[in-house]
């Protein structure tokens, strides 16, 4: 059974700063892993997919790596800022869409 | 695109009565998934559908909850009876298998069980 684990659970930072989340899984037998973001009182989000023969994504400020075979993922975000506020769950998805969530990390840019 | 479409947005029904929740994937999309979400135990695959056919129903919690896909553009998750410890946010999501299986979210269906 795939088991997710997303370092750190909640992250306080000033705004600009530049910050990682990170994580980790343990049924490297995925076919992609997705990173979402999810408000207070909303759906998720979609931010990137990288396909396991890739290596990492970006798009804007995040990019996202894949290490498929240490069960590893970071999503990296540059010159954070306030409106970045939000969780952030990574979940690797093995055949026929079938993904596992991890529990997230909550992210708090002060201005 | 409208996106994914969840129905009810918010409910609320006493202990004992059935809850039928409503879901509208993507046009297209071939893949059809519903999550659970609770503060204890996070965002949980209660059951998923390729092709409208139930491919995956290992995170159905109880016999109480069953759901259904009649065709492409439309499911249901239905609670009968419904607990209060069913109380959560149901999400249905979607996505195009072969595509990259990138999941798209509806905004939840909130239910309280009282």
């Amino acid at each position: 059974k795939q088991e997710v684990t997303q370092i750190p659970a909640a992250l306080s930072v000033p705004e600009g700063e530049n910050l990682v989340l990170n994580c980790s899984f343990t049924d490297s037998a995925i076919y992609n892993l997705q990173w979402f973001r999810q408000d207070p009182g909303k759906g998720l989000t979609s931010l990137l997919l990288i396909q396991s023969s890739q290596r990492e994504q970006t798009s804007g400020r995040l990019n996202a790596s894949l290490d498929k075979s240490s069960g590893r993922s970071t999503l990296y975000i540059a010159a954070s800022q306030p409106g970045d506020s939000a969780t952030y769950l990574c979940a690797p998805i093995r055949g026929a869409g079938k993904s596992t969530f991890g529990d997230g990390t909550t992210l708090t840019v002060k201005p | 695109d409208a996106g994914v479409i969840q129905s009810p947005r918010h409910e609320v029904t006493e202990m004992g009565q059935e809850v039928t929740l409503r879901c509208k994937p993507i046009s297209g999309h071939n893949s059809l998934f519903w999550y659970r979400q609770t503060m204890m135990r996070g965002l949980e695959l209660l059951i998923y559908f390729n092709n409208n056919v139930p491919i995956d129903d290992s995170g159905m919690p109880e016999d109480r909850f069953s759901a259904k896909m009649p065709n492409a553009s439309f499911s249901t998750l239905k609670i009968q009876p419904s607990e209060p410890r069913d109380s959560a946010v149901y999400f249905c999501a979607s996505s195009l298998l072969g595509s990259g299986n990138t999941i798209y979210f509806g905004e939840g269906s909130w239910l309280t069980v009282v």
